[in-house]
């Protein structure tokens, strides 16, 4: 079936340095978002991005953060700097449609390790 | 927004029985109510999901059932199987994208 790519599955990175989470989503979907999962705890909407603007974003989604698709290319999480509280897993999701033809694939994640 | 709750956070049942897991959305708005599992250190597996123009949906041994009145739905799984043993996230979409989550529940089938 649609496979969302996430690259790299691990990143450890010191804190205050700037960490980009690449996402390769499925090749005709529209809409992308991020989640994060700190360990055995819930999926949190992070973002969510439609023709090359943000819709969306929560609370969780910090000045720090960023997102960008250029030119069709992976779908980026930006983090800069990164602090320790970012470690989590970020998952990241797309979807053709919106409503009812919302079926989001979602990728394997990136673990972030901020030390 | 909304607000998904997943009422069970562990369930335990022996293999060969149903397992069923509920969760109540707040959002009148929402249409779309897909089910994930995820094994141990792995991502979100999508399993099944149900839209706001049915209230039943099965799938071989998986069972949605939707309460739009109630804003209740919940999952169900008959004749478990160890391989059954995951978390099971419950969601919630309206159109604005958004996929809502639950907080899980931890499903142990045991021998």
């Amino acid at each position: 079936g649609p496979k969302v790519l996430q690259i790299p599955s691990h990143q450890i990175i010191d804190m205050g340095q700037m960490v980009t989470l690449n996402c390769d989503p499925v090749s005709n979907h529209l809409y992308f978002y991020w989640y994060k999962q700190i360990l055995g705890q819930q999926m949190e909407f992070l973002v969510n991005f439609y023709n090359g603007k943000v819709m969306e974003k929560s609370k969780l989604f910090k000045d720090q953060f960023s997102v960008e698709r250029p030119d069709g290319s992976y779908f980026t999480l930006k983090i800069q700097p990164t602090a320790l509280e970012d470690s989590a897993v970020y998952f990241c999701a797309s979807s053709f449609g919106q409503g009812w033809n919302t079926e989001v694939f979602f990728g394997k994640g990136t673990r972030l390790t901020v030390v | 927004g909304e607000k998904v709750e997943q009422h069970e956070s562990t369930l335990s049942v022996r293999e060969g029985d149903s397992a069923v897991i509920n969760c109540t959305y707040t959002d009148t708005a929402s249409s779309y109510f897909p089910w994930y599992k995820q094994e141990a250190g792995k991502s979100l597996h999508f399993v099944i999901d149900i839209r706001s123009n049915v209230d039943r949906k099965q799938s071989q041994r998986l069972i949605v059932l939707l309460d739009k009145k109630a804003k209740r739905f919940s999952l169900h799984i008959t004749a478990t199987q160890p391989e059954d043993s995951a978390i099971y996230f419950c969601a919630a979409s309206s159109n604005t994208n958004k996929v809502v989550f639950g907080t899980g529940t931890r499903l142990q089938v045991l021998p």
